[in-house]
Protein backbone atom coordinates (compact mmCIF):
# COMPACT_ATOMS: atom_id res chain seq x y z
CA UNK A 1 0.00 0.00 0.00
CA UNK A 2 1.22 3.23 -0.98
CA UNK A 3 -1.18 4.90 2.33
CA UNK A 4 -1.37 8.64 1.64
CA UNK A 5 0.07 10.58 -1.17
CA UNK A 6 0.03 14.28 -2.32
CA UNK A 7 0.23 15.68 -5.86
CA UNK A 8 2.43 17.62 -6.48
CA UNK A 9 5.17 17.97 -4.42
CA UNK A 10 6.48 21.27 -5.03
CA UNK A 11 4.88 24.43 -7.03
CA UNK A 12 4.93 28.26 -7.11
CA UNK A 13 2.43 30.55 -8.39
CA UNK A 14 1.50 34.02 -8.75
CA UNK A 15 -0.65 36.00 -7.08
CA UNK A 16 -4.51 34.94 -8.39
CA UNK A 17 -3.29 32.34 -10.03
CA UNK A 18 -5.48 29.05 -9.36
CA UNK A 19 -4.50 25.60 -8.34
CA UNK A 20 -5.98 22.04 -7.47
CA UNK A 21 -3.72 19.62 -4.86
CA UNK A 22 -4.73 15.95 -5.00
CA UNK A 23 -4.58 13.90 -2.00
CA UNK A 24 -5.39 9.80 -2.63
CA UNK A 25 -5.05 7.31 -0.08
CA UNK A 26 -5.37 3.34 -0.40
CA UNK A 27 -6.72 2.16 2.74
CA UNK A 28 -10.25 2.41 2.32
CA UNK A 29 -10.37 5.35 4.79
CA UNK A 30 -13.84 7.28 5.44
CA UNK A 31 -12.42 10.72 6.76
CA UNK A 32 -9.86 12.82 4.82
CA UNK A 33 -8.85 16.19 6.36
CA UNK A 34 -6.50 19.11 4.63
CA UNK A 35 -3.78 21.14 7.20
CA UNK A 36 -1.73 23.84 6.68
CA UNK A 37 1.58 24.04 8.51
CA UNK A 38 3.31 27.22 8.92
CA UNK A 39 6.23 28.38 11.12
CA UNK A 40 5.60 28.43 14.62
CA UNK A 41 1.35 27.71 14.28
CA UNK A 42 1.83 23.57 14.17
CA UNK A 43 -0.92 22.26 11.74
CA UNK A 44 -4.61 23.71 11.14
CA UNK A 45 -7.20 22.32 9.85
CA UNK A 46 -8.61 23.61 6.41
CA UNK A 47 -11.67 21.38 5.45
CA UNK A 48 -12.33 17.76 5.65
CA UNK A 49 -14.68 15.36 4.90
CA UNK A 50 -16.56 12.74 6.65
CA UNK A 51 -17.16 10.80 3.20
CA UNK A 52 -17.66 10.22 -0.71
CA UNK A 53 -19.64 13.57 -1.51
CA UNK A 54 -19.39 15.20 1.61
CA UNK A 55 -16.69 18.03 2.56
CA UNK A 56 -17.12 20.68 6.08
CA UNK A 57 -15.04 23.60 7.08
CA UNK A 58 -12.67 23.26 9.47
CA UNK A 59 -10.63 26.11 11.41
CA UNK A 60 -8.79 27.91 8.46
CA UNK A 61 -11.15 27.58 5.40
CA UNK A 62 -11.25 31.22 4.25
CA UNK A 63 -9.50 31.28 0.30
CA UNK A 64 -9.81 27.40 0.23
CA UNK A 65 -12.57 24.96 -1.38
CA UNK A 66 -12.83 21.00 -1.40
CA UNK A 67 -14.29 17.89 -3.42
CA UNK A 68 -14.62 14.72 -2.50
CA UNK A 69 -16.27 13.08 -5.32
CA UNK A 70 -14.55 9.52 -4.73
CA UNK A 71 -13.69 8.08 -1.50
CA UNK A 72 -10.14 7.83 -2.33
CA UNK A 73 -9.60 11.40 -3.43
CA UNK A 74 -10.10 14.81 -1.66
CA UNK A 75 -9.23 17.87 -3.69
CA UNK A 76 -8.21 21.34 -2.25
CA UNK A 77 -8.34 24.11 -4.76
CA UNK A 78 -7.07 27.76 -4.07
CA UNK A 79 -9.57 29.97 -6.83
CA UNK A 80 -7.22 33.07 -6.37
CA UNK A 81 -3.77 32.70 -4.90
CA UNK A 82 -2.37 35.21 -2.21
CA UNK A 83 0.91 35.27 -0.59
CA UNK A 84 -0.43 34.89 2.82
CA UNK A 85 -1.33 30.96 1.45
CA UNK A 86 2.62 30.37 0.96
CA UNK A 87 2.53 26.97 3.32
CA UNK A 88 3.06 23.48 3.57
CA UNK A 89 -0.34 21.54 2.65
CA UNK A 90 -0.75 18.53 4.65
CA UNK A 91 -3.69 15.54 3.71
CA UNK A 92 -4.96 12.75 6.05
CA UNK A 93 -6.76 9.97 5.90
CA UNK A 94 -8.30 8.22 8.83
CA UNK A 95 -11.43 5.82 9.82
CA UNK A 96 -13.90 6.28 12.52
CA UNK A 97 -14.55 3.22 13.74
CA UNK A 98 -12.89 -0.22 14.57
CA UNK A 99 -9.86 -1.36 16.54
CA UNK A 100 -8.22 1.18 19.37
CA UNK A 101 -5.91 2.72 16.89
CA UNK A 102 -8.72 3.79 14.19
CA UNK A 103 -8.61 7.38 15.09
CA UNK A 104 -4.82 7.56 13.92
CA UNK A 105 -4.57 9.93 11.30
CA UNK A 106 -2.50 8.79 8.13
CA UNK A 107 -0.69 11.77 6.95
CA UNK A 108 0.63 12.27 2.99
CA UNK A 109 4.44 13.69 2.68
CA UNK A 110 3.09 17.18 1.84
CA UNK A 111 3.08 19.65 -1.21
CA UNK A 112 5.19 23.42 -0.36
CA UNK A 113 3.32 25.92 -2.16
CA UNK A 114 4.73 29.46 -2.72
CA UNK A 115 2.81 32.22 -3.80
CA UNK A 116 5.07 35.43 -5.30
CA UNK B 1 -13.05 25.98 20.83
CA UNK B 2 -10.05 23.99 21.82
CA UNK B 3 -6.91 25.73 22.00
CA UNK B 4 -3.48 23.38 22.47
CA UNK B 5 -0.59 25.22 24.36
CA UNK B 6 3.25 23.30 23.85
CA UNK B 7 6.15 24.38 25.47
CA UNK B 8 9.05 23.96 25.17
CA UNK B 9 9.61 24.91 21.33
CA UNK B 10 13.23 23.73 21.37
CA UNK B 11 14.78 21.01 23.40
CA UNK B 12 18.24 19.75 23.11
CA UNK B 13 19.22 17.03 25.30
CA UNK B 14 22.42 14.58 25.40
CA UNK B 15 21.96 11.24 23.89
CA UNK B 16 20.90 9.10 26.58
CA UNK B 17 19.02 11.76 28.64
CA UNK B 18 15.63 12.03 29.16
CA UNK B 19 12.86 14.96 26.95
CA UNK B 20 9.56 15.98 28.52
CA UNK B 21 7.24 17.79 26.64
CA UNK B 22 4.61 19.45 27.80
CA UNK B 23 1.13 20.29 26.20
CA UNK B 24 -1.78 21.95 27.86
CA UNK B 25 -5.66 22.07 26.72
CA UNK B 26 -8.54 24.39 27.21
CA UNK B 27 -11.71 22.61 26.59
CA UNK B 28 -12.66 19.60 29.39
CA UNK B 29 -14.58 17.95 27.11
CA UNK B 30 -11.27 17.35 24.98
CA UNK B 31 -10.79 13.22 25.47
CA UNK B 32 -8.07 12.30 22.92
CA UNK B 33 -4.72 13.09 22.87
CA UNK B 34 -2.48 12.00 20.66
CA UNK B 35 1.38 12.72 19.64
CA UNK B 36 2.66 12.70 16.59
CA UNK B 37 6.19 13.07 15.46
CA UNK B 38 7.64 15.20 12.59
CA UNK B 39 10.74 13.91 10.53
CA UNK B 40 12.67 16.76 8.24
CA UNK B 41 10.43 16.77 4.88
CA UNK B 42 8.12 13.94 6.18
CA UNK B 43 4.47 14.06 7.08
CA UNK B 44 3.84 13.83 10.81
CA UNK B 45 3.08 10.41 12.02
CA UNK B 46 1.15 9.12 15.45
CA UNK B 47 3.58 7.71 18.20
CA UNK B 48 1.63 7.50 21.14
CA UNK B 49 -2.06 8.50 22.14
CA UNK B 50 -4.02 8.48 25.99
CA UNK B 51 -7.68 9.00 26.37
CA UNK B 52 -9.28 11.01 29.07
CA UNK B 53 -10.25 7.97 31.16
CA UNK B 54 -6.33 6.76 31.25
CA UNK B 55 -3.77 8.36 33.38
CA UNK B 56 -0.29 7.33 31.87
CA UNK B 57 0.49 5.38 28.85
CA UNK B 58 3.93 3.39 28.00
CA UNK B 59 5.12 1.90 24.82
CA UNK B 60 8.90 1.05 25.48
CA UNK B 61 11.00 4.28 25.43
CA UNK B 62 8.07 6.67 25.13
CA UNK B 63 5.28 7.29 27.79
CA UNK B 64 2.41 10.02 28.07
CA UNK B 65 0.86 11.55 30.77
CA UNK B 66 -2.81 12.89 31.19
CA UNK B 67 -3.88 15.19 34.48
CA UNK B 68 -7.67 15.91 33.60
CA UNK B 69 -8.04 18.55 36.28
CA UNK B 70 -4.81 20.41 34.98
CA UNK B 71 -6.20 19.67 31.69
CA UNK B 72 -2.53 19.08 30.55
CA UNK B 73 -0.39 16.24 29.42
CA UNK B 74 2.92 15.45 28.96
CA UNK B 75 5.38 13.12 26.22
CA UNK B 76 8.30 11.34 28.08
CA UNK B 77 11.06 9.96 26.25
CA UNK B 78 14.03 8.06 27.96
CA UNK B 79 17.25 7.30 26.95
CA UNK B 80 16.62 9.49 24.02
CA UNK B 81 18.97 8.49 20.57
CA UNK B 82 19.88 10.73 17.74
CA UNK B 83 16.67 9.08 15.57
CA UNK B 84 15.00 10.66 17.98
CA UNK B 85 15.25 13.96 16.56
CA UNK B 86 12.58 15.36 14.97
CA UNK B 87 9.71 17.86 15.52
CA UNK B 88 6.68 16.68 18.14
CA UNK B 89 3.27 17.74 18.02
CA UNK B 90 0.70 17.24 21.19
CA UNK B 91 -3.30 17.78 19.94
CA UNK B 92 -6.66 17.32 21.50
CA UNK B 93 -9.92 16.14 19.97
CA UNK B 94 -13.59 16.08 21.82
CA UNK B 95 -14.65 14.07 19.10
CA UNK B 96 -13.10 10.43 19.70
CA UNK B 97 -15.66 8.18 19.39
CA UNK B 98 -17.45 10.28 17.73
CA UNK B 99 -18.25 11.70 14.03
CA UNK B 100 -15.02 13.64 13.01
CA UNK B 101 -12.20 12.94 15.32
CA UNK B 102 -11.09 16.88 14.69
CA UNK B 103 -7.24 17.49 16.09
CA UNK B 104 -6.26 20.57 17.43
CA UNK B 105 -2.57 20.77 17.40
CA UNK B 106 -0.04 22.15 19.60
CA UNK B 107 2.32 24.54 18.14
CA UNK B 108 5.48 22.03 17.57
CA UNK B 109 8.50 21.34 19.63
CA UNK B 110 11.94 20.73 17.93
CA UNK B 111 14.12 18.08 19.64
CA UNK B 112 17.78 17.53 19.23
CA UNK B 113 19.82 14.75 20.42
CA UNK B 114 23.11 15.89 20.64
CA UNK B 115 25.25 12.28 20.15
Amino acid sequence: NAGVTQTPKFRVLKTGQSMTLLCAQDMNHEYMYWYRQDPGMGLRLIHYSVGEGTTAKGEVPDGYNVSRLKKQNFLLGLESAAPSQTSVYFCASSNPWGQTAAYEQYFGPGTRLTVT
Amino acid sequence: GENVEQHPSTLSVQEGDSAVIKCTYSDSASNYFPWYKQELGKGPQLIIDIRSNVGEKKDQRIAVTLNKTAKHFSLHITETQPEDSAVYFCAASMNYGGATNKLIFGTGTLLAVQP
